[in-house]
């Protein structure tokens, strides 16, 4: 089964500081990876998500980019964080059928200060 | 558009109660419909899926049964432990569109001993 690692685990950061969060895949290729945010008290909603090197949609408007610079790595960034940036970045991995399950990594706590 | 709806936490039971947890979506086109589980401090893992109408998903005691009448995926446990305290996600996904999953806004549960 697939594993997927997150890093770091914990960040507290500044208003208007930038952000790198990094995700990274084992156990699988050619995979399609996702970002999902859950903020506090809410569901969660997809960010991005990503068929392949390069290829990144995003679903929502937002201060965040993402990057694929390789088969099994998955960036998020910022270039200035918002305080309505906190809260809980969990990255995905699947193979993109209707069927089958996605595979989560343990989050990233970001907290905005 | 497309969305998934749970019942509000939080939930608290006594140790070996009976679980249901509801939840109802809507969807255009014949989704997929999982159970995801958060436990504390911890990213998401499948806890049940079901691909047709009809299909009955289980896993550690728990059942969702998929109604395409009552656009229904209810969860149900016949005795709940306090080890399944956490938090609960109904979501789906759509044919042709990437394997994204759609969320609803989880059911915390806690169960006292």
């Amino acid at each position: 089964s697939q594993t997927i690692h997150q890093w770091p685990a914990t960040l507290v950061q500044p208003v208007g500081s930038p952000l790198s969060l990094e995700c990274t895949v084992e156990g699988t290729s050619n995979p399609n990876l996702y970002w999902y945010r859950q903020a506090a008290g809410r569901g969660l909603q997809l960010l991005f998500y990503s068929v392949g090197i390069g290829q990144i949609s995003s679903e929502v408007p937002q201060n965040l980019s993402a990057s694929r610079p390789q088969d099994r790595q998955f960036i998020l960034s910022s270039k200035k964080l918002l305080l309505s940036d906190s809260g809980f970045y969990l990255c995905a991995s699947g193979q993109g059928n209707t069927h089958n399950e996605q595979f989560f990594g343990p989050g990233t706590r970001l907290t905005v200060l | 558009g497309n969305s998934v709806t749970q019942m509000e936490g939080p939930v608290t039971l006594s140790e070996e109660a009976f679980l249901t947890i509801n939840c109802t979506y809507t969807a255009t086109g014949y989704p997929s419909l999982f159970w995801y589980v958060q436990y504390p401090g911890e990213g998401l893992q499948l806890l049940l899926k079901a691909t047709k109408a009809d299909d009955k998903g289980s896993n550690k005691g728990f059942e969702a049964t998929y109604r395409k009448e009552t656009t229904s995926f209810h969860l149900e446990k016949g005795s709940v432990q306090v080890s399944d305290s956490a938090v609960y996600f109904c979501a789906l996904t759509l044919y042709n569109q990437g394997g994204k999953l759609i969320f609803g806004q989880g059911t915390e549960l806690s169960v006292k001993p």
